[in-house]
């Protein structure tokens, strides 16, 4: 079956505390992307990725790192989390550049932090 | 930067009404896409449209892109309670390399 998978699906984390949010898509997408949904505000772009060792920021890169190492697997790295990345999380791929083709979105990663 | 302003923000009607969103801005857009969003679920791509003026129909959903490619609409026709969800549109604006813009969404509820 095509899809994206994340995890985890919930975090409840402390500030400072580094992790790591995996996402892997079995389609061989070259496009990859990082959003973050909040009330109010919608979905933004955190970086998206074009192909292996290709990634470029979003609106929102601040607190966030990535990483492309193999095509199908894009992590999402907080280094030092802090209480404004409290969010959900979603991780998308696409055959196609964006707004192109479709994007298949994973099913999301709540993330808080206290 | 939120590129596409959608309107209205939440929408409360009665099976049977017709509805319009709408998801307008000041840029050019090379695509447009409107995906359906149901809660605890990724959104899920509903239709692309690339073409000034082309308007696209899927079943009881019919979406336009404007002539200068800058807005968009999606019209449900008789909708139904199953239609309730998140509706966002997205875009790649030109000459913004492969950044993605979403609009922040409008909550549609179809009550029985």
């Amino acid at each position: 079956e095509a899809q994206v998978t994340q995890n985890p699906r919930y975090l409840i984390t402390v500030t400072g505390k580094k992790l790591t949010v995996t996402c892997s898509q079995n389609m061989n997408h070259e496009y990859m992307s990082w959003y973050r949904q909040d009330p109010g505000l919608g979905l933004r772009q955190i970086y998206y990725s074009m192909n292996v060792e290709v990634t470029d920021k979003g609106d929102v890169p601040e607190g966030y790192k990535v990483s492309r190492k193999e095509k199908r697997n894009f992590p999402l790295i907080l280094e030092s989390p802090s209480p404004n990345q409290t969010s959900l999380y979603f991780c998308a791929s696409s055959k196609d550049g964006w707004g192109r083709g479709e994007q298949y979105f994973g099913p999301g990663t709540r993330l808080t932090v206290t | 930067t939120q590129l596409l302003e959608q309107s209205p923000q939440f929408l409360s009607i009665q099976e049977g009404e017709n509805l319009t969103v709408y998801c307008n801005s000041s840029s050019v857009f090379s695509s447009l896409q409107w995906y359906r969003q149901e809660p605890g679920e990724g959104p899920v791509l509903l239709v692309t449209v690339v073409t000034g003026g082309e308007v696209k129909k899927l079943k009881r959903l019919t979406f336009q892109f404007g002539d200068a490619r800058k807005d968009s609409s999606l019209h449900i026709t008789a909708a139904q309670p199953g239609d309730t969800g998140l509706y966002l549109c997205a875009g790649a604006p030109q000459n913004s390399g492969y950044a993605l813009n979403f609009g922040k969404g409008t909550s549609l509820l179809v009550t029985p």
